[in-house]
């Protein structure tokens, strides 16, 4: 079964600095991914995906991500923080085979230094 | 195009009560999945149904259940309510089809707070 870790659950960065979100991957075969990014009381908002069609991925809010297949891993990042990006992000992993569930990791809760 | 829609947004409940979440998909989509967020737990699925068929289900005891109407809305239903299902129960539609990324979108979720 596909999973995902989510190294860190809390990250901190100043406003105006990079944003560096971890995830790794555990699948025997590239899966589609998934950054998602919750406010408070609300739902999960999809910030971009990964379907193999290139590594390299951007998303909205001036997001984007990395797919290393060597390394696992599908990075979450953002050049230059801002105050609106505090909120909890979210991995997910979905296999590529007939119609598996999609599978969240834990969590990044990312705080925004003024 | 209108989002995923959940009714209702907050609920009060006591132990031992029953409740039934409703959730409204985006348009032309045919599967619905629910989740369960707590700080505790983080997201568990709690199931998928497509086309009124529960597709896939998580670990979670029978009073927790579901089923999906012909139009693709879908309710959930928890009986004899305990202390720890108190959490924001969060649905998601997609257009359910085999073979693609199945991006799921979000409702705004409804928080059930049991006491």
């Amino acid at each position: 079964a596909q999973s995902v870790t989510q190294l860190g659950s809390h990250v901190s960065v100043s406003e105006g600095a990079l944003v560096l979100l971890r995830c790794n991957y555990s699948s025997s075969v590239p899966p589609y991914l998934f950054w998602y990014v919750q406010y408070p009381n609300q739902g999960l908002q999809l910030l971009l995906k990964y379907t193999s069609a290139a590594t390299l991925v951007k998303g909205i809010n001036g997001f984007e991500a990395e797919f290393k297949k060597s390394e696992t891993s599908f990075h979450l990042t953002k050049p230059s923080a801002h105050m609106s990006d505090a909120a909890e992000y979210f991995c997910a992993v979905r296999g590529n085979f007939g119609n598996e569930k999609l599978t969240f990791g834990t969590g990044t809760r990312l705080t925004i230094i003024p | 195009k209108a989002g995923v829609t959940q009714t209702p947004r907050y609920l009060i409940k006591t132990r031992g009560q029953q409740v039934t979440l409703s959730c409204s998909p985006i348009s032309g989509h045919r599967s619905v999945s629910w989740y369960q967020q707590t700080p505790g737990q983080g997201l568990q699925f709690l199931f998928e149904y497509f086309s009124e068929t529960q597709r896939n289900k998580g670990n979670f005891p029978g009073r927790f259940s579901g089923r999906q109407f012909s139009n693709s809305r879908s309710e959930m239903n928890v009986s004899t309510l305990e202390l720890g299902d108190s959490a924001l129960y969060l649905c998601a539609s997609s257009l359910g089809i085999a073979g693609g990324p199945g991006e799921q979108f979000f409702g705004p979720g409804t928080r059930l707070t049991v006491l």
